[in-house]
């Protein structure tokens, strides 16, 4: 079936630095990737979302591009600020896989220090 | 924000008792689901609804059972609670299922003793 692996936290970051959060997948077929966020205490809110390959999303100086030949969607910012904090879900819908659900990676702790 | 709320948002209940947690849409949206999130598991669905008495098996079903008698309603039913069951449950809505964003509901934290 279809699976998302995204890199594992805790990751720490002084304010302002740059961003990286590895997201792959395995898909068949031609799935929508998403980037959910989850802020202490609350639900998941979606962040941004790509659905075709070299589509790029974004959304709060947040980025990440659907690359179909690496089978990626990396989470970039360019610069955190401490209200960035949180965990960071990877996900797809509508491989062939998955049933047309939701698939989510385990998530991504972020914690950025002023 | 999506009109989603759970209740009841905390729950302490003891083994083998039963517990029902109630999602509420006020989205009109065909679609909505139970997860479970746990430490080091991320989200794992449960179960699904793709319309009034319409649902199906997630990847996690075993132990908990689901209504949905009107479009609003969800209900999730633990017919006997284990300590297993302790976790963080959210629900979710879509307008439809495959490639659609979904909007999740505050949570439910349920805590079996």
């Amino acid at each position: 079936g279809d699976s998302v692996t995204q890199m594992e936290g805790p990751v720490t970051l002084s304010e302002e630095a740059f961003l990286t959060i590895n997201c792959t997948y395995t898909a068949t077929g031609y799935p929508s990737l998403f980037w959910y966020v989850q802020y202490p205490g609350e639900g998941l809110q979606l962040l941004l979302k790509a659905t075709k390959a070299d589509d790029k999303g974004s959304n709060k100086g947040f980025e990440a591009t659907y690359r179909k030949e690496t089978t990626s969607f990396h989470l970039e910012k360019g610069s955190v600020q401490v209200s960035d904090s949180a965990v960071y879900f990877c996900a797809l819908s509508g491989g062939g896989g998955s049933q047309g659900n939701l698939i989510f990676g385990k998530g991504t702790k972020l914690s950025v220090k002023p | 924000d999506a009109g989603i709320t759970q209740s009841p948002r905390h729950k302490v209940t003891e083994t083998g008792t039963p517990v029902t947690l109630r999602c509420h849409q006020t989205e009109n949206h065909r679609y909505m689901y139970w997860y479970r999130q746990d430490p080091g598991h991320g989200l794992r669905l449960i179960h699904y609804s793709y319309g009034v008495k319409d649902t199906d098996k997630g990847e996690v079903s075993d132990g908990y059972s689901v209504s949905r008698s009107k479009t609003e309603d969800f209900l999730l039913t633990l017919e006997s609670a284990t300590s297993s069951q302790t976790s963080v449950y959210f629900c979710a809505i879509s307008e439809t299922k495959a490639g659609y964003e979904q909007y999740f509901g505050p949570g439910t934290r349920l805590t079996v003793t």
